[in-house]
């Protein structure tokens, strides 16, 4: 059960667009379309933000956006927001019937 | 509202054990897939357990033949039971329900304090 890959740091400017990167293996990632990402301000509890790849839970805004290419998944989030600065993680299931998280990226938003 | 309540962390010391409960409301329980998944302080994520609605369950690595996941539907009540706790197992534990494979609502979270 490795930790999903992704890095420790990504900044961008407010209005500007940026993405995270989550890579995985045909495992977990590459196989199934049980990808999520979460939102984790300091101090909170983390927010969904993105599951099944590419869907928004109701009320997550339409500036955050996931896809999918192989063994890696991206988040993208448009017109950066000062808000938006978080830790990100991704998650997936796993063929082991076991879900596994990456070890976060922190966004910060100049 | 939806909503879900730990409660049974706290102080204990390497081997001992722990029972952890998460009460929830506000959607139907006995239909939902349930997590636990941890968080140690200034880290990330850990996923820990998951009981389905048809109660299977299936651990990670790092606790599968120490900790045991339960559910009681009556109760809408979801349980871990820890036993043989190291320093390593020192969190912030969060229930959560399930939506699609993914961690769609969290609790506030219980600490577990592993330490002599």
């Amino acid at each position: 059960q490795s930790a999903l890959t992704q890095p420790p740091s990504v900044s961008g400017s407010p209005g500007q667009s940026i993405t995270i990167s989550c890579t995985g293996t045909s495992s977990d990632v590459g196989y199934y379309k049980y990808v999520s990402w979460y939102q984790q301000h300091p101090g909170k509890v983390p927010k969904l933000i993105i599951y099944d790849v590419t869907t928004r839970p109701s009320g997550v805004s339409y500036r955050f956006s996931g896809s999918k290419s192989g063994i890696t998944a991206s988040l993208t989030i448009s017109g950066l927001q000062p808000e938006d600065e978080a830790l990100y993680y991704c998650s997936s299931y796993t063929r082991s019937n076991t879900w596994v998280f990456g070890g976060g990226t922190k966004l910060t938003v100049l | 509202e939806v909503q879900l309540v730990e409660s049974g962390g706290g102080f204990v010391q390497p081997g001992g054990s722990l029972r952890l409960s998460c009460a929830a409301s506000g959607f139907a329980f006995s239909r939902s897939d349930m997590h636990w998944v941890r968080q140690p302080t200034g880290k990330g994520l850990e996923w820990v357990s998951v009981i389905g609605a048809a109660q299977d369950t299936y651990y990670s690595d790092s606790v599968r033949g120490r900790f045991a996941v339960s559910r009681d539907n009556a109760r809408n009540s979801l349980y871990l039971q820890m036993d043989s706790l190291t320093v390593g197992d020192t969190a912030v534990y969060y229930c959560i329900k399930d939506l699609e494979g993914a961690f769609e609502i969290w609790g506030q979270g219980t600490t577990v304090t592993v330490s002599s």
